[in-house]
């Protein structure tokens, strides 16, 4: 079945240290690609998206690309702020169903 | 924010008793989804619904069960809540295609003991 892989956490940074959070996946079809973030005691939030492969999702800093050939879609910003301090998750959308599909999540840790 | 709130924000119950969870959405979404979520596992699909009285299982559906009589709310029940569903539990939202992005909201907070 259709899946995805993230790298375990917690990542731990200084602030403005390039970070980059691996997640893989696996799944039939074209699927939709996420980012979500977490935030202490909060719910989730879409944090950027790519719909096809080679497309670059952004926001607030953060990229990554849907790479087909890899079935990847790394998160990465360049220079990370305390204020990045979060769990994020990738998530795939199966293609003809209404569902997401998580990853474990990788907590992020910047420290000042 | 896609206006999604949930009641109660915590709760703590006994091995047993039932329990009802409420997810309540103003942005008149089609598509509403209870997961829960716990240590190493990320988020888990419960239930989700399509459509006002249209519901499917999902992955972890064993001793829950949802209503959706309103296209608004969204109700999970625990009929009777046993201590391996202590865990926080989101409801989410979405619109139809081609958004196909969910949105979430605060979480509930549920304890068995």
């Amino acid at each position: 079945g259709n899946s995805v892989t993230q790298m375990e956490g917690p990542v731990t940074l200084s602030e403005e240290a390039f970070l980059t959070i691996n997640c893989t996946y696996t799944a039939t079809g074209y699927p939709s690609l996420f980012w979500y973030v977490q935030y202490p005691g909060e719910g989730l939030q879409l944090l950027l998206k790519a719909t096809k492969a080679d497309d670059k999702g952004s926001n607030k800093g953060f990229e990554a690309t849907y790479r087909k050939e890899t079935t990847s879609f790394h998160l990465e910003k360049g220079s990370v702020q305390v204020s990045d301090s979060a769990v994020y998750f990738c998530a795939l959308s199966e293609a003809n169903t209404d569902k997401l599909i998580f990853g474990t999540g990788t907590r992020l840790q910047v420290f000042p | 924010d896609a206006g999604i709130t949930q009641s109660p924000r915590h709760k703590v119950t006994e091995t047993g008793t039932p329990v009802t969870l409420r997810c309540h959405q103003t942005e008149n979404h089609r598509y509403m989804y209870w997961y829960r979520q716990d240590p190493g596992h990320g988020l888990r699909l419960i239930h989700y619904s399509y459509g006002v009285k249209d519901t499917d299982k999902g992955e972890v559906s064993d001793g829950y069960s949802v209503s959706r009589s309103k296209t608004e709310d969204f109700l999970l029940t625990l009929e009777s809540a046993t201590s391996s569903q202590t865990s926080v539990y989101f409801c989410a939202t979405r619109g139809g295609e081609p958004y196909n992005e969910q949105f979430f909201g605060p979480g509930t907070r549920l304890t068995v003991l």
